[in-house]
């Protein structure tokens, strides 16, 4: 069964500086990769995402990740870190379609001090 | 334009009540899903439908019935509601490899 872990329950950073959110995945084949993101009383967006090619992947609002098959990880980055990245991260494992399905992390709540 | 969109954003009602979510979607997507999101914030799928076919049940309660009267409409309708369906629930439509979610509605059971 797929399954996706991200170690990190919360997270806290200084506005400015460097941030790296973990996530680990199990899948039987090759996997679908994705990072969303839930800012506080809102729906999920989404960051980025991976399928297949080049292993690191850009994403909106600068962020980036990374996929290492022989980790089984997809960690997200971003060089410099934002007052309004305070939210959950989500990253998610799986394909979509017909009987398909993505299966979430339990999510990492990122908060940034000043 | 709100590509995903559900209603009502915010409901409280008391157990046992009978309450309905409505969600629709103008991307013109085969798929729509119904997630449940918990208090710790686990987001698990409970329904997909794929051009008003059910494609995906996991083990949710027969109370819980989606109805998708046309592709781009999944409705949510829960019977006799209890305090353990507290939670976010969200409304999300497919095509390609994405998931577009809805804002959420949040259902309080007292």
């Amino acid at each position: 069964a797929q399954s996706v872990t991200q170690p990190d329950i919360h997270i806290t950073v200084s506005e400015g500086a460097s941030l790296e959110l973990r996530c680990n995945y199990s899948y039987g084949a090759t996997p679908y990769l994705f990072w969303y993101v839930q800012s506080p009383g809102q729906g999920l967006q989404l960051l980025l995402k991976y399928f297949s090619g080049d292993t690191l992947v850009q994403g909106i609002k600068g962020f980036e990740a990374e996929f290492k098959r022989s980790q089984s990880s997809f960690n997200l980055r971003k060089p410099s870190v934002h007052w309004s990245d305070a939210a959950e991260y989500f990253c998610a494992v799986g394909a979509i379609g017909g009987y398909q399905k993505v299966t979430f992390g339990t999510g990492t709540k990122l908060q940034v001090i000043p | 334009d709100t590509a995903v969109s559900q209603t009502p954003k915010y409901l409280v009602t008391q157990m046992g009540n009978d309450k309905s979510i409505k969600c629709e979607q103008n991307l013109g997507h085969d798929t729509m899903y119904w997630y449940k999101q918990d208090s710790k914030k686990f987001l698990k799928i409970m329904f997909s439908y794929n051009n008003k076919e059910l494609i995906i049940n996991e083990t949710v309660p027969n109370r819980f019935s989606p109805k998708s009267p046309d592709k781009a409409h999944l409705n949510l309708h829960i019977n006799s509601l209890e305090l353990g369906d507290s939670a976010v629930y969200f409304c999300a439509s497919s095509a390609g490899n994405t998931i577009y979610f809805g804002e959420g509605s949040w259902l309080t059971v007292v």
